[in-house]
């Protein structure tokens, strides 16, 4: 079935190193998106890709990178800039119905 | 950046009761959407509209896309316990690198 992937489900990172979350999908979707989620604060855009090898900066997107080298596959990199990186990692593709989300990344930094 | 607008942030209601909720935005937008999200999982489109006036079931739940654009609702009637979730609307507008504006989400619990 076609989809998205996020691995891993729970990410733990000590303080000061950098961690990648993985997002691969199987859509053919050109477009590609990394939320995060805290408690009642929604859903805030981090970074997003219309096309290979191209992406824009979100809303919050400090602290983070990313990479498009495939169609298939948008990983974002938490870096130890991030001052606050606990959170719900989202991952999304989108095709003209609108936004399919993957099942999402908790990271903790402990 | 741009936000939508959705309050109450929690409801409670009764499993069998009608719940509405609503989404409101300054900026009109050309698609509205709306995702449920179940805990430690990604949301999952419910309803998806796109033209102003547009009112749209499926199952239990119907959405309307508001005249001036600037607005959306959803209802759920007869709700069940599964309907626990947190609900969010969305807006698009049509173009390149146009992205999705989501709002805070409304968290629902349904009483047995």
């Amino acid at each position: 079935d076609g989809g998205i992937t996020q691995s891993p489900k729970y990410l733990f990172r000590k303080e000061g190193q950098n961690v990648t979350l993985s997002c691969e999908q199987n859509l053919n979707h050109d477009a590609m998106y990394w939320y995060r989620q805290d408690p009642g604060q929604g859903l805030r855009l981090i970074y997003y890709s219309q096309i290979v090898n191209d992406f824009q900066k979100g809303d919050i997107a400090e602290g983070y990178s990313v990479s498009r080298e495939k169609k298939e596959s948008f990983p974002l990199t938490v870096t130890s800039a991030q001052k606050n990186p606990t959170a719900f990692y989202l991952c999304a593709s989108f095709a003209s119905l609108g936004y399919t989300f993957g099942s999402g990344t908790r990271l903790t930094v402990v | 950046g741009q936000q939508l607008n959705q309050s109450p942030q929690s409801m409670f209601i009764q499993e069998g009761e009608d719940v509405s909720m609503n989404c409101t935005s300054s900026s009109i937008f050309n698609t509205w959407l709306w995702y449920k999200q179940d805990p430690g999982e990604g949301p999952v489109l419910l309803i998806a509209l796109y033209k102003a006036g547009e009112l749209t079931s499926n199952g239990r739940l119907t959405a309307q896309f508001g005249i001036t654009r600037k607005d959306s609702f959803l209802n759920i009637s007869a709700s069940i316990p599964s309907d626990v979730g947190i609900y969010f609307c969305a807006g698009r507008l049509t173009g390149a690198n146009s992205k999705l504006t989501f709002g805070k989400g409304i968290t629902l619990s349904v009483r047995p």
